[in-house]
């Protein structure tokens, strides 16, 4: 078990420009979500996974952002046009999906800033 | 839908002071509650965890009872030293079948 990974680990880009970020769970857990989190705040909620199938998204997830899981194993995020309120950490986690005690494991996350 | 309050921080405090950090919940259902950590720099960590009502999580020291009467899930540890200087996430209820949003967290200080 290695743990819930997460490339890059840090981004800067260009205000307009699209970026894509990995995930890739720990092995076997059905459950992939991911959370952005700004300074100071705790991870909100973006989108999240049963194996290949996106189940819910927040409203905080425009139509600039697209996850994706295409073989229910690693996920990818893209931000396209990026704005300067994309700045944030964004976070990775998996669980198993299993049962109603289900814990979420997180990544270290990658922090984007956009100039 | 389920949600959290959780006390503001910072919260500062000496070393080998007892620490409480309050956090009460609104639910439906008998969900899962958590505490996790955010050491400086680093990802968020699962402290601890109970899955049913009179349930004690415990983890370094750290204890958190799951009270269904006072639907309440404070952390404790009797102790504190320096390293446990983190943010303390209490999350929202979890009932296994949707992603919820976690409170801002408290930031803990520990003084030498």
């Amino acid at each position: 078990d290695t743990g819930v990974s997460q490339d890059p680990r840090h981004k800067i880009t260009k205000r307009g420009q699209n970026v894509t970020f990995r995930c890739d769970p720990i092995s076997e857990h059905n459950r992939l979500y991911w959370y952005r989190q700004t300074l100071g705040q705790g991870p909100e909620f973006l989108t999240y996974f049963q194996n290949e199938a996106q189940l819910e998204k927040s409203r905080l997830l425009s139509d600039r952002f697209s996850a994706e899981r295409p073989k229910g194993s690693f996920s990818t995020l893209e931000i396209q046009r990026t704005e300067q309120g994309d700045s944030a950490m964004y976070l990775c986690a998996s669980s198993l999906g299993r049962v109603h005690t289900d814990t979420q494991y997180f990544g270290p996350g990658t922090r984007l800033t956009v100039l | 839908g389920n949600s959290v309050t959780q006390m503001e921080g910072p919260v500062t405090l000496s070393e080998e002071a007892f620490l409480t950090i309050n956090c009460t919940y609104t639910a439906t259902g008998y969900p899962s509650l958590f505490w996790y950590v955010q050491y400086p720099g680093e990802g968020l960590q699962l402290l601890l965890k109970a899955t049913k009502a009179d349930d004690k999580g415990s983890n370094k020291g750290f204890e958190a009872t799951y009270r269904k009467e006072t639907t309440s899930f404070h952390l404790e540890k009797g102790s504190v030293q320096v390293s446990d200087s983190a943010v303390y996430f209490c999350a929202p209820p979890w009932a296994g079948r949707r992603a919820l949003t976690f409170g801002s967290g408290t930031r803990l200080q520990v003084q030498p």
